[in-house]
């Protein structure tokens, strides 16, 4: 089962930032939070991720909690290419373990 | 550039019959994974690989076969015992070590009729 968890969907409108919550409260010290986001009918795309510190890259921003419980996703700018389900996923850094996927949160970017 | 390729992007197949999905990397990755993903839902590991000559079962790999017999293929067989094939079939691979995300095809729509 996926260990994290995520609302199922979101509303955003075009220009504001959009930010993505999920939950990981049984994270384990050496295990990293990914986020991938799946537009229709095509394979998922990395976005970014991060163990403890802030993640900043040209895509989005990760902000991870101090206790590594939960984190959100930013995306600064939204536009309607955002439009997509975005994926948190937590895995080990200990080797190439496989991804587990949840259901992840259907962002909608509105004009 | 370098990437993963899974053709074709669409198949479609009668009832019994065994098919191969194709997935090739030339990223030089040494682990290459099978997801199915059905409508609405996430993504369910079926096989992976983490090194040639070598794979693991996932959490649905029953009526499902691969082989691994160079680092930069990873063939998929859905058999005539999957009950129910008709699905989006990714593939994807990743460094061996380290951190490294995965890097995902686009992907074979399968429909079996």
């Amino acid at each position: 089962d996926a260990k994290t968890t995520q609302p199922p969907s979101m509303d955003c409108a075009e220009g504001r930032a959009a930010n993505l919550p999920c939950n990981h409260s049984t994270i384990s010290g050496n295990e990293y939070v990914y986020w991938y986001r799946q537009i229709h009918s095509q394979g998922p795309q990395y976005i970014i991720h991060g163990l403890k510190n802030n993640e900043t890259n040209e895509m989005a921003s990760l902000i991870i909690t101090e206790d590594r419980k939960s984190s959100t996703l930013i995306l600064p700018h939204a536009t309607l290419r955002d439009t997509a389900v975005y994926y948190c996923i937590v895995r080990s850094y200990s080797g190439n373990t496989p991804l587990v996927f949840g259901k992840g949160t259907r962002l909608s970017v509105i004009a | 550039d370098g990437g993963i390729t899974q053709s074709p992007k669409y198949l479609f197949r009668k009832e019994g019959q065994n098919v191969t999905l194709s997935c090739e990397q030339n990223l030089n990755h040494d682990a290459m994974y099978w997801y199915r993903q059905d409508p609405g839902q996430g993504l369910r590991l079926i096989y992976y690989s983490q090194i040639v000559n070598d794979f693991q079962k996932g959490d649905i790999a029953e009526g499902y076969s691969v082989s691994r017999e160079k680092k930069e293929s990873f063939p998929l067989t859905v058999t005539s015992a999957q009950k129910n094939p008709t699905a989006f079939y990714l593939c994807a691979s990743s460094p061996r070590q380290g951190q490294s995300p995965l890097h995902f095809g686009n992907g074979t729509r399968l429909t079996v009729t």
